[in-house]
């Protein structure tokens, strides 16, 4: 059973371009959780997600930030026009409930790097 | 609203040292607690999970412990090794459940 898979491992965009970041949870994980980790600071809740609904979006920013966990394949992080203070490793975890019941396994995150 | 903290923020020690890692929460209405390590420019991974209803779950040398009328969990580590050099992050539901908060971690350097 492969872990939590992210992709890719390292993005580099140019300010305005858009960033699509990949989750693919681990087999039987209906549960979706996207967290954020500024440079030397700690990780921040995103959004919860299960499939094909969104649970919780208030860690999210209103604008420009986006994140869908469609019925097939993996839940997408989408930020666009992306700024300097975008750059940061945005981290996905899954759980086969929430994760107020279960252990949660996280991905090996995507570092993003906004030039 | 759940808040987590974490002392000491960061922590150097001889290897073979015993060594506790202190992680409070202001909400003890809470489901579970997670232990997770993280290494530098990598992802996290969990090293213990304790119930609800759980006072205590050991996993080799780790040895992680939960008080919810203090407020507190404590990640006993004995016998550090070189190896043990990471960031060591405690994570609490929030009370919806829905995801975790996380500490600020603690920053474990084991010298040779």
């Amino acid at each position: 059973n492969a872990g939590v898979m992210q992709n890719p491992r390292h993005l580099v965009r140019r300010r305005g371009q858009e960033a699509r970041l990949r989750c693919s949870p681990m087999k039987g994980h209906s549960h979706v959780y996207w967290y954020r980790q500024l440079p030397e600071e700690g990780l921040k809740f995103m959004v919860y997600l299960q499939k094909e609904n969104i649970i919780d979006e208030s860690g999210m920013p209103k604008e420009r930030f986006s994140a869908e966990f469609p019925k097939e394949g993996p839940s997408i992080l989408r930020i666009q026009q992306v700024v300097r203070g975008d750059s940061a490793a945005y981290f996905c975890a899954s759980s086969p409930q929430g994760q107020g019941a279960t252990e949660a396994f996280f991905g090996q995150g995507t570092r993003l790097t906004v030039v | 609203k759940q808040e987590v903290t974490q002392i000491p923020a960061a922590l150097s020690v001889p290897e073979g040292e015993n060594l506790v890692l202190n992680c409070s929460f202001t909400d003890s209405a809470i489901y579970n607690l997670q232990w997770f390590r993280q290494d530098p420019g990598k992802g996290l991974t969990s090293l213990l999970l304790i119930q609800s209803s759980q006072r205590e779950q050991t996993s080799g040398r780790l040895n992680a412990s939960l008080d919810k009328s203090s407020g507190r969990s404590t990640l006993y580590i004995a016998a550090s090794q070189p190896g043990d050099s990471a960031t060591y992050l405690c994570a609490f539901p929030d009370r919806d459940g829905q995801n975790f908060v996380f500490g600020p971690g603690t920053r474990l350097s084991v010298l040779p």
